[in-house]
This record gives C-alpha cells, sequence and structure tokens, in this order.
C-alpha cells in the first residue's frame, strides 16, 4: 500500500523558511517523479513543483519559484520542500504526490496523495 | 485565478447523471490529451478519478467517465450517489506552467 506522509508544518512569521518532509513507502520511490502540491484554506488546488527519480530535472510555479526549493533522497524514500522567504499568501495544507511516471516529460498525473501538512504564515 | 475554468457548483439527485466542464485554451486541454481530473472529499486529499482525458485507474467505480472536445474537457458522473458528493477538479498539462488545475466544482447530490 503506498503511503505518504508529510511533515514539518507550522506557524512561521512573514519572511521566515520552513522545510517540509514527505515520508514515502509502500512503492519504487526511487523510479518515481514526485511533486508538491498545496491547498489554501477554502481554495483550490495549487501544483507547485516537481523532481525527478533522480533529481536531475526540477520544475516549479512561477508563485514560488526563486523561494522553494525542491530534493529528494532516495536511500532514505523521503521528498522535501525548502520554503525561504515566507509570505501571508503561503498559508496553505501543502501535499506531497506522486507521479505516474519517473521522468521529466509529460503527461503528469499525481496518483497517490498524502494527508498533507499545514503551514502558516502570520505574524 | 486558475488557468483551467470549472463551473463552482453544480447539482444533481441520486440516481441521476451530471457533467462538469474544464475549459482551458488551445495551449493546454486543446493541445494535449494530459487531462486528469480529481476528487476530493471534505478533509481529505485528492484522488485520481481520470487520467489521459478518459482513463480510470484501476479500482474507479465505471460511473465515472471522461471526454473532450476541442479545448474542454467533462468529466461525466453516471448513477449519482451520495458519496458522489465532494469536490472534483481537472488538471492539464500546459508548456509553461506544466501542471494546471482547474478552480475546482462542488457537487451537492440533493
Amino acid at each position: 500500500e503506498v503511503q505518504l506522509v508529510e511533515s514539518g508544518g507550522g506557524v512561521i512569521q512573514p519572511g521566515g523558511s520552513l522545510r517540509l518532509s514527505c515520508a514515502a513507502s509502500g512503492f519504487s520511490f526511487d523510479d518515481t517523479t514526485m511533486h508538491w502540491v498545496r491547498q489554501a484554506p477554502g481554495k483550490g488546488l495549487e501544483w507547485l513543483s516537481l523532481i525527478t527519480w533522480d533529481a536531475t530535472t526540477t520544475y516549479f510555479a512561477d508563485s514560488v519559484k526563486g523561494r522553494f526549493t525542491i530534493s529528494r533522497d532516495n536511500s532514505k524514500n523521503s521528498l522535501y520542500l525548502q520554503m525561504n522567504s515566507l509570505r501571508p499568501d503561503d498559508t496553505a495544507l501543502y501535499y506531497c504526490a506522486k507521479d505516474f511516471g519517473s521522468g521529466s516529460s509529460p503527461p503528469y498525473y499525481l496518483d497517490d496523495w498524502g494527508q498533507g501538512t499545514p503551514v502558516t504564515v502570520s505574524s | 485565478q486558475s488557468a483551467l475554468t470549472q463551473p463552482a457548483s453544480v447539482f444533481g439527485s441520486p440516481g441521476q447523471s451530471i457533467t462538469i466542464s474544464c475549459t482551458g485554451t488551445s495551449s493546454d486541454v486543446g493541445a494535449y490529451n494530459y487531462v486528469a481530473w480529481y476528487q476530493q472529499h471534505p478533509g481529505k486529499a485528492p484522488k485520481l478519478l481520470i487520467y489521459g482525458v478518459s482513463n480510470r485507474p484501476s479500482g474507479v467505480s465505471n460511473r465515472f467517465s471522461g471526454s473532450k472536445s476541442g479545448n474542454t474537457a467533462s468529466l461525466t458522473i453516471s448513477g449519482l450517489q451520495a458519496e458522489d458528493e465532494a469536490d472534483y477538479y481537472c488538471s492539464s498539462y500546459t508548456y509553461n506552467t506544466f501542471v494546471a488545475f482547474g478552480g475546482g466544482t462542488k457537487l451537492t447530490v440533493l
């Protein structure tokens, strides 16, 4: 059974940094492209970033480009999202999700999701 | 503002069929057969319902079907059940933004 468990969320002041983690199990993590997606309270889904199985390719949404970094450690079956220069509009539930595939080419279908970790950016 | 446009809400009665539209452009929905649909119940994570416009992952009921015409994709749910009440999101590959989601549609089963 696929399991994705996010952690690292919390309350942070504007301008601060936070590192989210996602522990994966139940599938070949080192063969799979992974994504981060967020959902602001009462709002829709917003795709943030993806990283290929070998971490050679990463993509970001314009809203987080230059502030967020995605990485992975295949030896630990873990995905990370380093978030810097946080703003109040980054407040959301952050999900990690696995892709159907492993590469950098589309399509991108997110076929399993974690339960999310909440991030609140507020002074 | 979402790249893909969905109706904010749709309503249906048990046993009926409903269709949710997802309108994009010739640069996303119209250009690629890379449309997916996700179902999200309150307080839960999204679940993949449809991929590649009309394919169902294993375990998804055949009451859910997808299609596309031009720049608009559609999700049809037949034989509506109370458990189908949820939010539904479409997504598509886009060259510039990689993964675009629709704004979401709240389905209410009356």
